[in-house]
């Protein structure tokens, strides 16, 4: 079965500062990750998936095999960021159901 | 639609009462999901539907949830007798097929209130 685990149930910084939000999972097989973002009052929405390489907002993540992570990151903290961040694990075969870590709530602090 | 529409937005119920949850999801959008966000738990996944196949349930946490999806379009999540552990917000989401991952549009959920 697969989890995805986000060690951090809140994470503040400073404005400007850099973000990291750790997501660690365990799968057998080869999956897809994606980061989903909910911001207050408004509905969960897809941030960015690992194999799309892209950075979204300004955000990026890499998919580390050898760890089995793909953490977030950001060089330069906004206060829009704040918001309920949530990783989750697509598998490629089995279930189809996407997999959410608990989230991870990050506040910016002006 | 436009969206996956979920009603009603919000549900204040006695224990012991039945509810009854609705999701409208995306037109032409074959795969349809359940799940129930609670503060501290993150997103726990209820139930799945595709297409005419027989739905995933392996998510629902008891005999007391059920759900059904008519025509192939709008679902309903039924609570029996709630509990007021059932209290939390329930998301639907759609995606034009299992394969894929990136395409679940979530609704804007129902927040359920057990007093």
């Amino acid at each position: 079965a697969q989890r995805v685990t986000q060690p951090e149930k809140l994470l503040s910084v400073f404005k400007g500062a850099p973000v990291e939000l750790k997501c660690n999972y365990s799968y057998s097989g080869s999956p897809e990750l994606f980061w989903y973002v909910q911001y207050s009052r408004q509905r969960l929405q897809l941030l960015l998936r690992h194999i799309s390489r892209e950075s979204i907002k300004g955000f990026t993540a890499d998919l580390n095999k050898g760890e089995t992570s793909f953490h977030l990151k950001k060089p330069f903290a906004q206060e829009e960021d704040s918001a309920m961040y949530y990783c989750a694990l697509f598998p490629r075969a089995g279930s189809y159901q996407l997999t959410f870590g608990k989230g991870t709530k990050l506040s910016v602090i002006p | 639609g436009a969206g996956v529409s979920q009603s009603p937005s919000n549900k204040v119920t006695e224990k012991g009462k039945d509810v009854e949850l609705r999701c409208d999801p995306i037109s032409g959008h074959t795969a349809l999901y359940w799940y129930r966000q609670s503060l501290g738990q993150g997103l726990e996944f209820l139930i799945y539907f595709q297409g005419n196949s027989a739905p995933d349930k392996s998510g629902l946490p008891s005999d007391r949830f059920s759900a059904e999806r008519t025509g192939g379009s709008v679902s309903t999540l039924t609570i029996q007798r709630t509990q007021q552990e059932d209290s939390a917000v329930y998301l639907c989401a759609s995606s034009r097929g299992t394969g894929e991952g990136y395409g679940y549009t979530f609704g804007s959920g129902t927040r359920l209130t057990v007093v």
